[in-house]
């Protein structure tokens, strides 16, 4: 199974400004399929990006997501009171369908 | 609107088995992907099992030959029969949808439940 990695464990930052989170698989991720989430705390995660790149419906464009192969990024451009959450990335092309351990971001 | 309900968790002894369901509505059930997520409190997502629309079962390693996954398109309904239940399947389980863009479906989910908890302990 691939193994993703998630750094940094928690990342503190500010309103307005920049996050940048990373995920890191243990092989290459087929088609680039991967996928963000967000969870806040008590709720299901929600969909941000899947395919490394693409904004999952009504998914603000402070979002976006990058990378390929076994290096991808999720950017928030300027960060909302909301944004505050902890963000998971998910490998959606090879099963078993593996999440990262997850990254905390906090004020 | 979407909508999935998780039902079926309780309090199982080790070794113990359970059937968890998901009563799906608001989109065409049979067309989609689902999958099951777990949680344990505290802790991170893991990714449990899933079913493709035509059929195809997968499943998570730590799950693998104790936990099986079905649907019954006539009742919209995703289901989760697990056996040799163990503390550390001890979780809370939700259920997700896939989801499909132009010409493709991708087992990424854009849809999610809110869980039912699963206990496992004597």
């Amino acid at each position: 199974e691939i193994v993703l990695t998630q750094s940094p464990g928690t990342l503190s930052l500010s309103p307005g400004e920049r996050a940048t989170l990373s995920c890191r698989a243990s092989q290459s991720v087929s088609y680039n399929y991967l996928a963000w989430y967000q969870q806040k705390r008590g709720q299901a995660p929600r969909l941000l990006i899947y395919g490394a790149s693409s904004r999952a419906t009504g998914i603000p464009d402070r979002f976006s997501g990058s990378g390929s192969g076994t290096d991808f990024t999720l950017t928030i451009s300027r960060l909302e009171p909301e944004d505050f959450a902890v963000y998971y990335c998910q490998q959606h092309g090879n099963s078993p369908y593996t999440f990262g351990q997850g990254t905390k971001l906090e004020i | 609107e979407v909508q999935l309900l998780e039902s079926g968790g309780g309090l199982v002894q080790p070794g113990g088995s359970l059937r968890l369901s998901c009563a799906a509505s608001g989109f065409t059930f049979s067309d989609y992907a689902m999958s099951w997520v777990r949680q344990a409190r505290g802790k991170g997502l893991e990714w449990v099992s899933g079913i493709g629309a035509g059929g195809e079962r997968l499943y998570g390693d730590s799950v693998k030959g104790r936990f099986t996954v079905s649907r019954d398109n006539s009742k919209n309904t995703l289901y989760l029969q697990m056996d040799g239940l163990r503390a550390d399947d001890t979780a809370l389980y939700y259920c997700a949808k896939g989801f499909c863009g132009s010409d493709i479906c991708y087992w990424a989910t854009d849809h999610w439940g809110q869980g039912t908890l699963l206990t496992v302990s004597s």
